[in-house]
């Protein structure tokens, strides 16, 4: 099946720093990623859509200023959390979706990203 | 926008029974519903997905039902086993939302 990869899978900042999350589809041409996140014993909310070259498309609540998404190439998405504060600790999750799976939205998940921000 | 409600939020069962988690959602032109299961700290991983042309699909012990004109849809799980004990998601995805989550514990 097809493999998504994130990174850092865990990372602890100071507050007011930035952090970048790397996500990558490695067997697949990801035309659209989605970055979601997710804290303890609660769903996923999604964040935010990407398509590759254009503008990420936020959720209603979601800051585009503090979570700077780029999807500048089809395997490549990053989410930066610009500086950061102790209450954007939380799991970080991307998924992504081919031109394959765009019929029924069909979408493979990153492993996922724990911010730490103390 | 899509709204999926997912019950019950917490589903203990003894092991070998079975268990059934019900999702509805609010946007007719969703086409797709996977069920997802997801271990502490991990990704959630595909278990079963339905697709709008279908009423079921079973895959061994686990089975989902749609019933798209009631906009429903569940997940039945059969002989359940402790390693089943996760918290599993429905999501309906023409524009993905997931329920709130159910946590499924088997006690053996």
């Amino acid at each position: 099946g097809a493999v998504v990869s994130q990174h850092p899978s865990r990372v602890i900042c100071k507050s007011g720093t930035s952090v970048k999350i790397e996500c990558r589809s490695l067997d697949f041409q990801a035309t659209t990623m989605f970055w979601y996140r997710q804290f303890p014993k609660k769903s996923l909310m999604l964040m935010a859509t990407s398509n590759e070259g254009s503008k990420a498309t936020y959720e209603q609540g979601v800051e585009k200023d503090k979570f700077l998404i780029n999807h500048a190439s089809l395997t490549l998405s990053t989410l930066t959390v610009t500086s950061a504060h102790p209450e954007d600790s939380s799991f970080y999750i991307c998924s992504a979706r081919g031109l394959r799976q765009s019929t029924y939205n069909e979408q493979f998940f990153g492993p996922g990203t724990r911010l730490t921000v103390l | 926008g899509e709204n999926v409600e997912q019950h019950p939020s917490t589903l203990s069962v003894q092991e070998g029974d079975s268990a059934v988690i019900k999702c509805t959602y609010s946007d007719s032109a969703s086409n797709y519903f996977p069920w997802y299961k997801q271990e502490l700290g991990k990704r959630p991983q595909l278990i079963i997905d339905i697709r709008s042309n279908v009423g079921e699909k079973k895959d061994q012990r686990i089975a989902v039902t749609l019933n798209k004109t009631a906009k429903h849809f569940s997940l039945h799980i059969t002989e359940t086993q402790p390693e089943d004990s996760a918290v599993y998601f429905c999501a309906a995805s023409r524009i993905p939302t997931f329920g709130r989550g159910t946590s499924l514990i088997v006690h053996p």
